[in-house]
């Protein structure tokens, strides 16, 4: 059954530092890895997606990283803002020969606070 | 990205009661959407998987009599909380498949709260 762990928990740091929110999953057959956002009592926004065959993904501050072998995925967000302020969640979407989407497995987020 | 609405955003409930959540796609059709539900201080967990016209999987542990879905067409989808108690509170939450890239896009939520 896959897992997938996001460390750290929570994180505060003053405004404008660089930071590493980190994502790992213990079954590398995996088709996907989505990072989302999650404001308080809010939906889901898509942030990027990162296909198996694929390295990283960039949009704009926002740049994530993907080791499938490793089980590992890292999201970089530069020059933090307050906006930035969110739960940010990793999810895995597992391998299907043939294709075929299939649910997600979700960590249970970085609680990220950017401090004005 | 895509469009999905999710009706209603929240509702209070009596023990006992169904509720129905409606979720549609705005600006695109899907074969396939996802039910997940969300605990305080918990990560997402899916529910359930439906296809178009056919019957949802549901995910271990999760009972199908209780947790009703219907996939009527490309763009709507419902789930009817059947009987609700407390311990049914939390947040549901909707997601279609966008299709080539298998990149789901979520609906904003319904929080349910039942007394």
């Amino acid at each position: 059954k896959q897992e997938v762990t996001q460390i750290p928990a929570a994180l505060s740091v003053p405004e404008g530092e660089n930071l590493v929110l980190n994502c790992s999953f213990t079954d590398s057959a995996i088709y996907n890895l989505q990072w989302f956002r999650q404001d308080p009592g809010k939906g889901l926004t898509s942030l990027l997606l990162i296909q198996s065959s694929q390295r990283e993904q960039t949009s704009g501050r926002l740049n994530a990283s993907l080791d499938k072998s490793s089980g590992r995925s890292t999201l970089y967000i530069a020059a933090s803002q307050p906006g930035d302020s969110a739960t940010y969640l990793c999810a895995v979407s597992p391998g299907k020969v043939g294709g075929g989407a299939d649910g997600l497995t979700f960590g249970k987020g970085t609680h990220l606070i950017i401090q004005p | 990205g895509a469009v999905v609405s999710q009706h209603p955003s929240r509702v209070i409930c009596k023990s006992g009661t169904s509720v129905k959540i409606e979720c549609r796609s705005l600006d695109f059709q899907a074969t396939t959407m996802f039910w997940y539900r969300q605990f305080p201080k918990q990560s997402l967990m899916l529910m359930a998987t439906s296809n178009e016209g056919s019957k949802a999987t549901y995910e271990q542990g999760v009972e199908k009599d209780k947790f009703l879905i219907n996939h009527a067409s490309l763009t709507l989808s419902t789930l009817t909380v059947t009987s609700a108690h407390p311990e049914d509170s939390s947040f549901y939450i909707c997601s279609f498949d966008g299709g080539s890239r298998y990149e789901q896009f979520f609906g904003p939520g319904t929080r349910l709260t039942v007394l």
